[in-house]
């Protein structure tokens, strides 16, 4: 089982420019989740997904849309970046809520120039 | 949300016990208490998760008050494989949501 895939690992944008990161996990877990981490600061929630063609708001969702069309990818879009969303994005899933065990992804380092 | 607090870091030894404790005074009813670890360019791995009291597995023990407004992670015997980042979570499922709360992280660092 490879758990927790995430596409690309490096990528550099412009400001304005478009991407989608690409969330993909293979233990048919039903809950997903898009994180960003900031140097010096721990995780923060950018949006979630109870199921499939499901989809909620975190604690920092603006500048990201995201979709799960099915059940194992959840993707996350930025439409017009920003500096500010320089980061590093990293994918989650579980099988329940988080009071399970939660898989990360190896995460996808963001630079916005 | 139960905002959390770590100390920012810690150094220890090769064959001795840590503990991490962390602050969460606002816990709610409905959160459990989740660690991670984290190491360079990798996403944090699960530790261990409780609700109160102690639970052990084979890497670590977690301990929890009665009153749950804080949690000691301990790590027996630490080797220089465990320098890391560990990170508190609170979190649970409410009415119209769900909330997760990372602290900033303890950075262990092991030496020999």
């Amino acid at each position: 089982n490879a758990g927790v895939t995430q596409t690309p690992k490096f990528r550099v944008l412009k400001t304005g420019q478009s991407m989608t990161l690409l969330c993909a996990q293979d233990m048919n877990h039903e809950y997903m989740y898009w994180y960003r981490q900031d140097p010096g600061m721990g995780l923060r929630l950018i949006h979630y997904s109870v199921g499939e063609g499901t989809t909620a708001k975190g604690e920092v969702p603006d500048g990201y849309n995201v979709s799960r069309l099915k059940k194992q990818n959840f993707l996350l879009g930025l439409e017009s970046a920003a500096p500010s969303q320089t980061s590093v994005y990293f994918c989650a899933s579980t099988r329940t809520g988080m009071n399970t065990e939660a898989f990360f992804g190896q995460g996808t380092r963001l630079t916005v120039v | 949300l139960a905002k959390t607090t770590q100390p920012i870091s810690m150094d220890s030894y090769e064959g001795q016990e840590v503990n991490i404790t962390c602050s969460h005074n606002n816990i709610a009813t409905n959160d459990y208490i989740t660690w991670y670890q984290q190491f360079p360019s990798q996403g944090p791995r699960f530790i261990i998760q409780g609700y109160k009291t102690k639970v052990t597995n084979e890497v670590a023990s977690l301990f929890i008050p009665a009153d749950r407004k804080s949690s000691t992670l301990s790590l027996p015997r630490v080797s220089l494989s465990d320098t890391a980042v560990y990170y508190c979570l609170v979190g649970g499922v409410y009415t119209g949501g769900f909330k997760t709360i990372f602290g900033a992280g303890t950075r262990l660092f092991v030496k020999a």
